[in-house]
């Protein structure tokens, strides 16, 4: 099991660029969810899907940030423009689906700053 | 709306010093609250998940209990290796897919 895998670990880019991130959730997880984590507002939920299908993106801020499950192991949040108020740590998890009880399993993060 | 208060936001201890970290949530109908662990760099990993008031899970030095309106993990003797931060979540039984956090409690285990 070599759990959540996110890319890039780190990404520094100027305000205006877009900006990908990368997930690969744990085989045979069917929920994929993506989290945005600061100092100021904590763990949030921007997105997540079941069975590739985007289920609530409520929590997505505006519509810069965009988000797509083209296949059951991969995932991408996109940000653009990017802005600095966007600096933060992204992580993306995965759990199965149907197993509401079922803990939520993390990646280790993608830190973005933007100038 | 759901949420979830965890107190103290920071707590430090001498090494074999016990004491308890809170977690009080406002949920419509808990399906489940979920405690997590978080090293400096690192996603969240795992702890517990309590289902019903009353119902109690240890691991370790941890001990997890929880309540109607709070949750409490009760550290055990603390070794500095159990310095991190913890963090608990609930889901509604209204919005199972979701899971809504707190902001932690940040503990420092002083050899």
């Amino acid at each position: 099991d070599a759990g959540v895998i996110q890319s890039p670990r780190h990404e520094v880019t100027e305000m205006g660029q877009e900006v990908t991130l990368r997930c690969k959730p744990i085989s045979g997880h069917n929920s994929l969810f993506w989290y945005r984590q600061t100092m100021m507002r904590g763990l949030e939920l921007l997105i997540y899907f079941n069975n590739n299908v985007p289920i609530d993106d409520s929590g997505m801020p505006e519509d810069r940030f965009s988000a797509k499950m083209p296949n059951a192991s991969f995932s991408t949040l996109k940000i653009q423009p990017s802005e600095p108020r966007d600096s933060a740590v992204y992580f993306c998890a995965s759990r199965l689906a149907g197993g509401a009880y079922s803990p939520l399993h993390f990646g280790n993060g993608t830190r973005l700053t933007v100038t | 709306e759901d949420q979830v208060t965890q107190s103290p936001e920071a707590l430090r201890l001498q090494e074999g010093e016990s004491s308890s970290l809170n977690c009080s949530y406002t949920v419509s109908g808990l399906r489940g609250l979920f405690w997590y662990r978080q090293d400096p760099g690192k996603g969240p990993e795992f702890l517990f998940t309590l289902y019903s008031a009353g119902e109690e899970k240890e691991k370790e030095r941890l001990k997890a209990t929880l309540t109607k309106k709070e949750s409490f993990l009760h550290i055990t003797a603390p070794k500095p290796e159990d310095s991190a931060t913890y963090l608990c979540a609930v889901q509604a039984v209204t919005n199972a897919g979701k899971s809504t956090f707190g902001d932690g409690t940040t503990l420092t285990v002083k050899p």
